[in-house]
């Protein structure tokens, strides 16, 4: 059974501080997702990353995939109160599109 | 409507009782998938469909049953639910499972379910 990591569970902080979300497996994944879900809807992907090092920015948000395919981060630059909400990681293994969520990490971000 | 629609968003039932909830996506896609979100476990793959055909089918509970009568329409048919079956069950869609290039799954705003 493949497994994500996420941490922390849960992250409160000032607007305009940085933050890091990890996401960790002892599993290889051909790709690793981001999700941010806000209360009372779905999650909504981010970014997908799929080669081993790669980094890819979205305006203030910084994602990027392991060397070895296991683990991946997300970098919060400057946080608004916006970007509250429940970050999800998930893996795609290569049997196909079947993913596998990490727990997530729930951000508040207060003004 | 478009993207991907679930109906109900809230429904409270007892355990003796049997409902339906319903998906319906907008976007032309080839494959839909049933998620359970429960407060203390990560979002979990219940069901998929490609093609109106099952392709997986993770360990789930026989008081689950999914039908898909075509690419558009996916329902969870539940009957005689246990009270940890409370969660929000999520619908998404995606263009084709089998695509080798990732696939980006669409979800639905999900049915916040309450078995009492």
């Amino acid at each position: 059974t493949q497994l994500l990591e996420q941490s922390p569970q849960f992250l409160s902080i000032q607007e305009g501080e940085n933050l890091t979300v990890y996401c960790n497996s002892s599993s290889v994944f051909s790709s690793l997702q981001w999700y941010r879900q806000e209360p009372g809807e779905g999650p909504v992907l981010l970014v997908t990353v799929v080669t081993g090092g790669e980094v890819k920015k979205l305006k203030r948000l910084t994602f990027q995939f392991g060397d070895a395919r296991k683990d991946s981060s997300l970098h919060i630059t400057a946080a608004q109160t916006g970007d509250t909400g429940l970050y999800l990681c998930a893996g795609e293994n290569n049997a196909g599109n079947m993913l596998t969520f990490g727990g997530g990490t729930r951000l508040m971000v207060k003004p | 409507e478009t993207g991907v629609t679930q109906t109900p968003r809230h429904l409270v039932m007892g355990m003796t009782n049997k409902k339906s909830l319903k998906c319906e996506q907008h976007l032309g896609h080839n494959a839909m998938y049933w998620y359970k979100q429960s407060a203390k476990k990560p979002l979990e793959l219940m069901f998929v469909y490609s093609l109106e055909e099952r392709v997986e089918n993770n360990s789930v509970p026989s008081r689950f049953s999914p039908e898909c009568p075509n690419s558009s329409h996916l329902f969870l048919h539940l009957h005689t639910l246990q009270p940890e079956d409370s969660a929000l069950y999520l619908c998404a869609s995606s263009q084709d499972p089998r695509a080798t290039a990732s696939d980006t799954q669409y979800f639905g705003p999900g049915t916040r379910l309450t078995v009492l």
